[in-house]
């Protein structure tokens, strides 16, 4: 059965470095990886997206290893407003699947 | 440039009654999809639609269907609602751009929150 999965929750500090890794052992040859964060109340918001090896952007970094049964989102210097959910989603044929989500605290 | 909407934001319904929810898609995008997040739970996918038909379904009952419009909005309808529909319904839309390119990127609206009692 195909699964995401993830770190139920994460605490960090501000200025420190976080990365959340979602597994997905049966992603498929031309599904993609998609992160996604979720304040309370609101819809998830795009932050990132990849196929293989990493991709990064202005607000974080995602690492995909070859064998794509994983996938690390990397956020540089967190401060409190990244305080929020975190979801990984992939697309297994026709059913796309979020995650749990991970839960990230970030203190002062 | 709007983003996707939805509306209402809020609805309260009874059991066994029946609900429309509404979602306007992010200007240039032509895919929209609908999802369920229950309380402290991740979304779950319900279904996509795309040239107004279903295109993708989740593990949903009949009991949820949609529409796509020309002007590419959507509706969810929920028949017979059960206690356990309470959610916050998502929608996201995304452009489609090839059946081989890959996962489109999806941006969701705010939601609709849902209460039945």
């Amino acid at each position: 059965l195909a699964k995401t999965t993830q770190p139920i929750s994460m605490d960090s500090y501000e200025g420190q470095e976080v990365n959340i890794t979602c597994s997905h052992n049966n992603i498929a040859t031309n599904d993609y990886i998609t992160w996604y964060q979720q304040f309370p109340s609101q819809g998830p918001r795009f932050i990132i997206q990849g196929y293989k090896t990493k991709v990064t952007n202005e607000v974080a970094s995602l690492f995909i290893p070859a064998d794509r049964k994983s996938s690390t989102l990397s956020l540089p210097r967190v401060s409190l407003s990244d305080t929020a959910v975190y979801y990984c989603l992939v697309e297994y044929g026709n059913d796309m699947r979020f995650g749990a989500g991970t839960r990230l605290t970030v203190k002062p | 440039d709007a983003g996707v909407t939805q509306s209402p934001t809020h609805l309260i319904k009874t059991r066994g009654q029946q609900v429309t929810l509404r979602c306007s898609p992010k200007s240039g995008h032509d895919t929209v999809s609908w999802y369920q997040q229950a309380l402290g739970q991740g979304p779950q996918f319900i279904f996509q639609y795309y040239e107004e038909e279903e295109r993708q379904r989740g593990n949903f009952p009949d009991r949820f269907s949609g529409h796509q419009f020309p002007n590419y909005s959507s509706e969810l309808n929920v028949n017979a609602l059960w206690l356990g529909d309470s959610a916050l319904y998502l929608c996201a839309s995304s452009f489609f751009s090839g059946w081989t390119s890959g996962q489109e990127t999806q941006y969701f609206g705010p939601g609709t929150r849902l209460l039945v009692l």
